[in-house]
């Protein structure tokens, strides 16, 4: 079975461009996640969906980042201008609800902000 | 103070060592507890789960004291491959709170 799929897996760009995330949750999965994880600040959650919706976006650092779920099998995280600072990894998660909170993560994408 | 606090480590112990970490969480009212395993480049992923009465896998043990607000992973006989970073996370009105992570090397 595929697990959680995220797009692209690595990515370097310079300050100020545009960055689009990527993720397909599992099939029948109706939470989604999006972490980010850096040495300074560990992993952190920044916003997760219920069945598409937005349930709490707490974590989302600023305006810069939004993210959509436009469907069951799809999700972005874009980031408008980018800065150094937003370099990390972002992995993305997904879980069933009765899983006991178990969360499938995927490979994560690197960000490079230069 | 943060939510969820770990011990970051290093901790270095030889092949067939048992070693033991602790996590302590804030919030009381905290619902579900989680270790995480997650290897040097990789994504995290469920090691186990954290029951009221205490729960064993194998050779990892793991334990929960509410009193005190934390929870406890031990692993014995530990193997080269139990080498990572182990992630404690606690669940809160369905926010999930992941800790810093301790990181074990395991030398043979």
């Amino acid at each position: 079975d595929a697990g959680v799929i995220q797009s692209p897996r690595h990515e370097v760009t310079e300050m100020g461009q545009e960055v689009t995330l990527r993720c397909k949750p599992i099939s029948g999965h109706d939470y989604l996640f999006w972490y980010r994880q850096t040495m300074m600040r560990g992993l952190e959650l920044l916003i997760y969906f219920n069945n598409n919706v937005p349930i709490d976006d707490s974590g989302m650092p600023e305006d810069r980042f939004s993210a959509k779920m436009p469907n069951a099998s799809f999700s972005t995280l874009k980031i408008q201008p980018s800065e150094p600072r937003d370099s990390a990894v972002y992995f993305c998660a997904s879980r069933i609800t009765g899983s006991q909170e178990t969360q499938y993560f995927g490979p994560g994408t690197r960000l490079l902000v230069l | 103070r943060k939510e969820v606090e770990q011990d970051p480590g290093p901790f270095n112990v030889p092949e067939g060592a048992t070693v033991a970490f602790n996590c302590t969480y804030s919030n009381s009212a905290s619902q579900s507890f989680f270790w995480y395993r997650q290897d040097c480049r990789k994504e995290p992923k469920l090691l186990m789960s954290v029951y009221s009465s205490g729960n064993e896998d194998g050779r990892f043990t793991a334990q929960l004291n509410r009193a005190s607000q934390y929870i406890s992973l031990l692993i014995r006989d530990s193997k080269l491959s139990d080498s990572a970073t182990y992630l404690c996370v606690v669940n809160f009105a369905s926010k999930i709170i992941f800790g810093s992570g301790t990181r074990l090397s395991i030398r043979p």
